[in-house]
């Protein structure tokens, strides 16, 4: 099993600042990565696949880069509505894995 | 309009059974992959199973192997979770997912005596 490693844990930061969250895997997963945001309440929301293509109306302040075992998913500008949990997920192989999530907290 | 609609879940006594349905609507169903990955309480995302399009291969979390079953009706839209031997660790919200776009609302099931 791929096993994903998110850091940090929780990040603390100010609306209008660039958040800036990791993914790491325990083997190489090519590009077969995506990203999920999550708030209290509701469905997990598509936002990166393919490790940098964002899905349908994603906003462009959210990007995805990396391939192998490293992933960062940056939010440029937070803003309000973005204070959320975020989870990455790999994708290459038969069982899909999720990392442990990094919240983005208000400072 | 897509929608995956998720029903089934409840309360259920350890070492009982349940089994989830997710009606799918606005995609093609038969062209996805489907799958079922839960939440428990306060906790993160667990992907459970998924199945490919034509229901020929399944794949299962090491904890729910021998458990659970997956299985789908392309002909009815319609996806299914059959859930055996259920233990107190299995209480999650439980959600429906397509490729990787389309989510359910979740459903809730809750293993206590």
């Amino acid at each position: 099993e791929i096993v994903l490693t998110q850091s940090p844990g929780t990040l603390s930061l100010s609306p209008g600042e660039r958040a800036t969250l990791s993914c790491r895997a325990s083997q190489s997963v090519g590009s077969n990565v995506a990203w999920f945001q999550q708030t209290p309440g509701q469905a997990p929301r598509l936002l990166i696949y393919g490790a940098s293509s964002r899905a349908t109306g994603i906003p462009d302040r959210f990007s995805g880069s990396g391939s192998g075992t490293d992933f960062t998913l940056t939010i440029s500008r937070l803003e309000p509505e973005d204070f959320a949990v975020y989870y990455c997920l790999q994708y290459g192989t038969s069982l899909k894995t999720f990392g442990q999530g990094t919240k983005v907290d208000v400072k | 309009e897509v929608q995956l609609v998720e029903s089934g879940g409840g309360l259920v006594h350890p070492g009982g059974s349940l089994r989830l349905s997710c009606a799918a609507s606005g995609f093609t169903f038969s062209t996805y992959w489907m799958g079922w990955v839960r939440q428990a309480p306060g906790k993160g995302l667990e992907w459970v199973a998924n199945i490919k399009p034509d229901g020929s291969d399944e794949f299962y979390v090491d904890s729910v192997k021998g458990r659970f079953t997956i299985s789908r009706d392309n002909a009815r839209n319609s996806l299914y979770l059959q859930m055996n031997s259920l233990r107190g660790e299995d209480t999650a919200v439980y959600y429906c997912v397509g490729s990787l776009a389309y989510w359910g609302r979740g459903s809730l099931v809750t293993v206590s005596s």
